[in-house]
């Protein structure tokens, strides 16, 4: 069974510090890993997508990672605003094209604070 | 580019009652569209898959006489929920794909039900 587990669930941070969440999937065939910020009451935006050969992509101050041998990913956080509060969802694709499945994580939400 | 619109937001109704929910694809063409469910603190959870012109296929375990959907064209998909009973409270969020495994997501629309 396809799962992306993150961790951890949830995370305080002072404003203007760094954070990083992590994200362990098991999904077959593997296609391409996601990254996506939802702001409560709203849907998810992507942030990052990174493929198999792709090792890291950075996204203004956000930069996520893979590891494709481990299955690990994580998405790193710097200089954190007040803004950056909401729920951050990994999602894998598995498959291609019209036949592929997306797998979510169950979110970080990170608030952060002044 | 790439803009998805829902319609209510946020939508009480009485139990018994049904609800309709629209999803828009407001500047491209979707050939398929994906509905979503989401309770608090929760990741997504896929309900169904709709290709335009053909009927919707859903997940184990969602009720396809419950959860209406119709996709008319090629922007629009409609979720109409019948019926509807307090468990059916919920965070429902549509997107939108124009054939590859990216999706777009709507701002989600915050269905309760009393």
């Amino acid at each position: 069974k396809n799962q992306v587990e993150q961790s951890p669930q949830s995370l305080i941070i002072l404003e203007g510090k760094n954070c990083t969440l992590q994200c362990n999937y098991t999904v077959s065939p593997f296609s391409n890993l996601r990254w996506y910020k939802q702001d409560t009451g709203r849907g998810p935006v992507s942030l990052t997508i990174m493929t198999f050969s792709e090792n890291t992509k950075s996204n203004g101050r956000y930069t996520a990672t893979l590891d494709a041998d481990t299955k690990q990913s994580s998405l790193h956080i710097t200089a954190s605003q007040l803004s950056d509060s909401a729920s951050y969802i990994c999602v894998v694709s598995a498959g291609s094209g019209t036949a592929s499945k997306l797998t979510f994580g169950t979110g970080t939400r990170l608030q952060v604070t002044l | 580019g790439a803009v998805v619109s829902q319609h209510p937001s946020r939508v009480i109704c009485k139990s018994g009652t049904s609800v309709k929910i629209e999803c828009r694809s407001l500047d491209f063409q979707a050939t398929t569209m994906f509905w979503y469910r989401q309770f608090p603190k929760q990741s997504l959870m896929l309900m169904a898959t709709s290709n335009e012109g053909s009927k919707a296929t859903y997940e184990q375990g969602v009720e396809k006489d419950k959860f209406l959907i119709n996709h008319a064209s090629l922007t629009l998909s409609t979720l109409t929920v019948t019926s509807a009973h307090p468990e059916d409270s919920s965070f429902y969020i549509c997107s939108a794909s124009v054939g590859g495994d990216t999706q777009y997501f709507g701002p989600g629309t915050r269905l309760t039900v009393l």
